[in-house]
Protein backbone atom coordinates (compact mmCIF):
# COMPACT_ATOMS: atom_id res chain seq x y z
CA UNK A 1 0.00 0.00 0.00
CA UNK A 2 1.27 3.61 -0.98
CA UNK A 3 0.07 6.57 1.05
CA UNK A 4 1.14 8.55 3.75
CA UNK A 5 1.89 7.49 7.30
CA UNK A 6 1.93 9.50 10.94
CA UNK A 7 2.72 8.50 14.28
CA UNK A 8 0.94 8.79 17.00
CA UNK A 9 -2.42 8.87 16.03
CA UNK A 10 -3.18 10.98 19.20
CA UNK A 11 -0.85 12.03 21.97
CA UNK A 12 -1.99 14.00 25.18
CA UNK A 13 1.08 15.81 27.12
CA UNK A 14 1.66 18.78 29.85
CA UNK A 15 3.49 21.79 28.87
CA UNK A 16 6.57 22.56 28.55
CA UNK A 17 7.19 18.89 27.70
CA UNK A 18 9.01 17.88 24.53
CA UNK A 19 7.20 15.71 21.67
CA UNK A 20 7.62 14.39 18.33
CA UNK A 21 5.65 12.81 15.37
CA UNK A 22 6.40 10.66 12.74
CA UNK A 23 5.54 11.01 9.25
CA UNK A 24 6.49 8.12 5.86
CA UNK A 25 5.40 9.05 2.59
CA UNK A 26 6.02 5.49 0.45
CA UNK A 27 4.58 7.65 -2.60
CA UNK A 28 8.46 8.55 -4.12
CA UNK A 29 7.32 11.89 -3.77
CA UNK A 30 10.29 13.83 -3.31
CA UNK A 31 8.56 16.67 -1.21
CA UNK A 32 7.11 16.75 2.16
CA UNK A 33 4.96 18.97 4.13
CA UNK A 34 3.53 19.98 7.98
CA UNK A 35 0.18 21.73 8.36
CA UNK A 36 -1.51 22.80 11.55
CA UNK A 37 -5.18 22.36 11.37
CA UNK A 38 -6.38 24.66 14.69
CA UNK A 39 -9.99 23.90 16.37
CA UNK A 40 -11.67 25.86 14.62
CA UNK A 41 -10.59 23.25 11.89
CA UNK A 42 -8.19 26.58 9.67
CA UNK A 43 -5.30 24.33 7.94
CA UNK A 44 -1.55 26.72 7.89
CA UNK A 45 1.38 25.33 6.48
CA UNK A 46 3.96 24.85 8.82
CA UNK A 47 7.12 23.91 6.76
CA UNK A 48 7.60 21.94 3.41
CA UNK A 49 11.55 20.00 2.37
CA UNK A 50 12.65 19.10 -0.49
CA UNK A 51 14.79 16.29 -1.16
CA UNK A 52 15.86 17.06 2.73
CA UNK A 53 16.05 20.28 2.47
CA UNK A 54 14.29 22.98 3.94
CA UNK A 55 12.29 25.12 1.42
CA UNK A 56 9.37 26.50 3.84
CA UNK A 57 9.31 27.84 6.54
CA UNK A 58 6.59 29.78 7.77
CA UNK A 59 6.22 31.74 10.99
CA UNK A 60 6.54 28.96 13.10
CA UNK A 61 7.74 29.64 17.35
CA UNK A 62 11.32 28.22 17.49
CA UNK A 63 9.80 25.10 19.65
CA UNK A 64 9.03 23.56 16.48
CA UNK A 65 11.70 21.72 14.25
CA UNK A 66 11.09 19.60 11.68
CA UNK A 67 13.72 16.90 11.40
CA UNK A 68 14.06 14.78 7.64
CA UNK A 69 16.53 11.47 7.29
CA UNK A 70 15.52 11.15 4.12
CA UNK A 71 13.35 12.38 1.59
CA UNK A 72 10.53 9.44 2.89
CA UNK A 73 10.62 10.68 5.98
CA UNK A 74 9.78 14.18 7.90
CA UNK A 75 9.58 14.24 11.57
CA UNK A 76 8.10 17.11 13.29
CA UNK A 77 9.64 17.83 17.08
CA UNK A 78 8.41 20.12 19.29
CA UNK A 79 10.54 21.15 22.22
CA UNK A 80 8.42 22.73 25.06
CA UNK A 81 4.86 22.75 24.03
CA UNK A 82 2.22 25.07 25.26
CA UNK A 83 -1.28 25.13 25.27
CA UNK A 84 -1.89 26.79 21.89
CA UNK A 85 -0.02 23.55 20.15
CA UNK A 86 -3.05 21.60 21.07
CA UNK A 87 -4.17 21.05 16.85
CA UNK A 88 -4.00 18.47 14.74
CA UNK A 89 -0.63 17.90 13.11
CA UNK A 90 -1.04 16.79 9.05
CA UNK A 91 2.15 15.83 6.97
CA UNK A 92 1.59 15.58 3.01
CA UNK A 93 3.32 14.59 0.16
CA UNK A 94 4.18 15.73 -3.66
CA UNK A 95 5.76 15.27 -6.70
CA UNK A 96 5.83 16.80 -9.65
CA UNK A 97 4.22 14.05 -12.19
CA UNK A 98 2.52 14.80 -15.45
CA UNK A 99 2.70 19.04 -14.98
CA UNK A 100 0.76 18.36 -11.62
CA UNK A 101 1.68 18.27 -7.99
CA UNK A 102 -1.19 17.09 -5.99
CA UNK A 103 -0.83 17.07 -2.43
CA UNK A 104 -1.28 13.80 -0.32
CA UNK A 105 -2.33 14.07 3.27
CA UNK A 106 -1.99 11.52 6.31
CA UNK A 107 -4.89 11.15 8.71
CA UNK A 108 -3.18 13.41 11.04
CA UNK A 109 -1.63 13.44 14.65
CA UNK A 110 -4.15 15.10 17.33
CA UNK A 111 -2.52 17.15 20.31
CA UNK A 112 -3.75 17.39 23.32
CA UNK A 113 -1.82 20.14 25.78
CA UNK A 114 -2.69 19.85 29.36
CA UNK B 1 -0.18 37.65 2.03
CA UNK B 2 -2.01 34.57 -0.12
CA UNK B 3 -5.80 34.82 1.09
CA UNK B 4 -8.71 32.23 -0.48
CA UNK B 5 -11.81 32.70 0.50
CA UNK B 6 -14.22 30.22 0.80
CA UNK B 7 -18.49 30.33 0.77
CA UNK B 8 -20.38 29.41 2.28
CA UNK B 9 -19.35 28.24 5.74
CA UNK B 10 -21.74 25.69 6.24
CA UNK B 11 -24.38 24.38 3.58
CA UNK B 12 -27.59 21.39 4.15
CA UNK B 13 -28.77 19.51 1.37
CA UNK B 14 -31.29 17.12 0.88
CA UNK B 15 -30.73 13.61 -0.43
CA UNK B 16 -30.67 14.09 -4.09
CA UNK B 17 -29.96 17.99 -4.47
CA UNK B 18 -26.71 19.74 -5.71
CA UNK B 19 -25.35 23.31 -4.72
CA UNK B 20 -21.90 24.96 -4.84
CA UNK B 21 -19.06 25.79 -3.69
CA UNK B 22 -16.58 28.62 -4.40
CA UNK B 23 -13.33 30.01 -3.91
CA UNK B 24 -12.23 33.50 -4.44
CA UNK B 25 -8.50 34.12 -4.61
CA UNK B 26 -6.82 37.72 -3.73
CA UNK B 27 -3.85 36.56 -5.34
CA UNK B 28 -2.92 34.66 -8.43
CA UNK B 29 -2.78 31.21 -8.12
CA UNK B 30 -0.90 28.41 -10.05
CA UNK B 31 -3.07 25.62 -9.48
CA UNK B 32 -6.22 24.74 -7.03
CA UNK B 33 -6.96 21.58 -5.29
CA UNK B 34 -10.24 20.59 -3.80
CA UNK B 35 -10.70 17.97 -0.46
CA UNK B 36 -13.21 16.68 1.57
CA UNK B 37 -12.37 16.09 5.01
CA UNK B 38 -14.39 12.46 6.35
CA UNK B 39 -15.60 12.44 10.31
CA UNK B 40 -12.17 10.72 10.95
CA UNK B 41 -10.43 14.00 10.02
CA UNK B 42 -8.34 12.18 6.66
CA UNK B 43 -8.17 15.02 3.67
CA UNK B 44 -9.15 12.74 1.01
CA UNK B 45 -8.09 14.32 -2.40
CA UNK B 46 -10.96 15.37 -4.68
CA UNK B 47 -9.37 17.27 -7.83
CA UNK B 48 -6.07 19.29 -8.41
CA UNK B 49 -6.92 22.07 -11.47
CA UNK B 50 -4.40 24.20 -12.98
CA UNK B 51 -7.27 25.34 -15.29
CA UNK B 52 -10.53 24.52 -16.60
CA UNK B 53 -12.51 21.78 -16.00
CA UNK B 54 -12.59 18.64 -14.13
CA UNK B 55 -15.12 16.41 -13.44
CA UNK B 56 -15.51 12.70 -11.90
CA UNK B 57 -18.90 10.98 -10.48
CA UNK B 58 -21.33 13.65 -9.44
CA UNK B 59 -18.27 16.22 -8.61
CA UNK B 60 -17.54 18.63 -11.04
CA UNK B 61 -14.31 21.82 -10.35
CA UNK B 62 -13.80 24.78 -11.74
CA UNK B 63 -10.64 27.20 -11.66
CA UNK B 64 -10.48 30.49 -13.16
CA UNK B 65 -6.92 31.59 -13.07
CA UNK B 66 -7.22 35.03 -15.05
CA UNK B 67 -10.60 35.60 -12.67
CA UNK B 68 -9.63 34.29 -9.36
CA UNK B 69 -11.98 31.61 -8.39
CA UNK B 70 -12.63 28.01 -8.18
CA UNK B 71 -16.01 26.15 -7.92
CA UNK B 72 -16.90 23.01 -6.65
CA UNK B 73 -20.63 21.27 -7.88
CA UNK B 74 -21.93 18.43 -5.58
CA UNK B 75 -24.80 17.04 -7.86
CA UNK B 76 -27.73 14.57 -6.74
CA UNK B 77 -26.23 14.40 -2.52
CA UNK B 78 -25.61 11.56 -1.11
CA UNK B 79 -25.30 10.98 2.82
CA UNK B 80 -21.53 10.12 2.55
CA UNK B 81 -21.21 13.34 0.63
CA UNK B 82 -21.46 15.04 4.46
CA UNK B 83 -18.00 16.74 5.56
CA UNK B 84 -16.21 19.65 5.78
CA UNK B 85 -14.56 20.54 2.18
CA UNK B 86 -11.59 22.62 1.34
CA UNK B 87 -10.30 24.42 -1.39
CA UNK B 88 -6.44 25.11 -1.62
CA UNK B 89 -4.52 26.92 -3.90
CA UNK B 90 -0.79 27.11 -4.98
CA UNK B 91 0.34 31.15 -5.13
CA UNK B 92 2.13 31.87 -8.54
CA UNK B 93 4.72 34.08 -6.46
CA UNK B 94 5.99 31.40 -4.60
CA UNK B 95 7.68 29.83 -7.48
CA UNK B 96 9.47 26.43 -6.29
CA UNK B 97 7.41 26.48 -3.12
CA UNK B 98 4.49 24.61 -3.71
CA UNK B 99 2.78 25.97 0.03
CA UNK B 100 -1.42 25.48 -0.11
CA UNK B 101 -3.35 28.11 1.20
CA UNK B 102 -6.21 26.86 2.58
CA UNK B 103 -9.75 28.07 2.63
CA UNK B 104 -11.95 28.52 5.95
CA UNK B 105 -13.85 25.30 4.54
CA UNK B 106 -17.68 24.50 3.95
CA UNK B 107 -19.44 22.09 6.22
CA UNK B 108 -21.65 20.33 4.26
CA UNK B 109 -24.76 18.59 5.76
CA UNK B 110 -26.58 15.65 3.60
CA UNK B 111 -30.24 15.29 5.09
CA UNK B 112 -32.02 12.22 4.27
Amino acid sequence: ETAVFQTPNYHVTQVGNEVSFNCKQTLGHDTMYWYKQDSKKLLKIMFSYNNKQLIVNETVPRRFSPQSSDKAHLNLRIKSVEPEDSAVYLCASSSWTGGEDTQYFGPGTRLLVL
Amino acid sequence: GDQVEQSPSALSLHEGTGSALRCNFTTTMRAVQWFQQNSRGSLINLFYLASGTKENGRLKSTFNSKESYSTLHIRDAQLEDSGTYFCAAESVATGGNNKLTFGQGTVLSVIP
